[in-house]
């Protein structure tokens, strides 16, 4: 089965607040991650990545934290806008494995 | 840049008949990979191709099957097709293993 999973399958959130969405990944050995956004229809749009020698990594309105103690992988995004509503996937990689392992992902909808 | 090209964009097939899918990488991109997304669901890994050979598969019947050709295209083929193979086919590409992208992907229905 997968390695990677994601706690919540839906968020909820209001247009303007931050959104934090989780992710747990199993395999100690991945060692780079990336979180994709899938609107309906469409394919994952990357958004951020970070490498396992790094904890936070930022984008544009967008944070990655990475916490190897507990396999733990969340993504945050600030001053969500309707835009944001789709379904966020984490995935993890292995070195010399360049295949990625998506977890089932959270949908996350916007309320204006 | 042209990204990630996926064709056809829909394909209707009949239960036990082949389907071809194709993929275009992003120039210079050397690895493609293919994913099947069901329903609702999340992507499940298939096939990574690089340098014309398969380098990894998932757990896949052997009737899921491709190739990389030598300008780094790809196809997928799945022969005997199932119900169960009505699926959103996604190829992404990749040069090493950074800058994964995503084509829009192809939507299979077997009816």
């Amino acid at each position: 089965g997968e390695s990677v999973g994601l706690h919540l399958p839906t968020l909820s959130v209001q247009e303007g607040d931050n959104s934090i969405i989780n992710c747990a990944y199993s395999n100690s050995a991945s060692d780079y991650f990336i979180w994709y956004k899938q609107e309906s229809g469409k394919g994952p749009q990357f958004i951020i990545d970070i490498r396992s020698n790094m904890d936070k990594r930022q984008g544009q309105r967008v944070t990655v934290l990475l916490n190897k103690t507990v396999k733990h992988l969340s993504l945050q995004i600030a001053a969500t806008q309707p835009g944001d509503s789709a379904v966020y996937f984490c995935a993890e990689n292995l070195l010399h494995d360049y295949k990625l392992s998506f977890g089932a992902g959270t949908t996350v909808t916007v309320r204006a | 840049e042209a990204g990630v090209t996926q064709s056809p964009t829909h394909l209707i097939k009949t239960r036990g008949q082949q389907a071809t899918l194709r993929c275009s990488p992003i120039s210079g991109h050397t690895s493609v990979y293919w994913y099947q997304q069901a329903l609702g669901l999340g992507l499940q890994f298939l096939l990574w191709y690089d340098e014309g050979e398969e380098r990894n598969r998932g757990n896949f019947p052997p009737r899921f099957s491709g190739r990389q050709f030598p300008n780094y295209s790809s196809e997928l083929n799945v022969n005997a097709l199932e119900l169960e193979d009505s699926a959103l086919y996604l190829c992404a590409s990749s040069l090493v293993r950074y800058g994964y992208t995503f084509g829009s992907g192809t939507r299979l229905t077997v009816v």
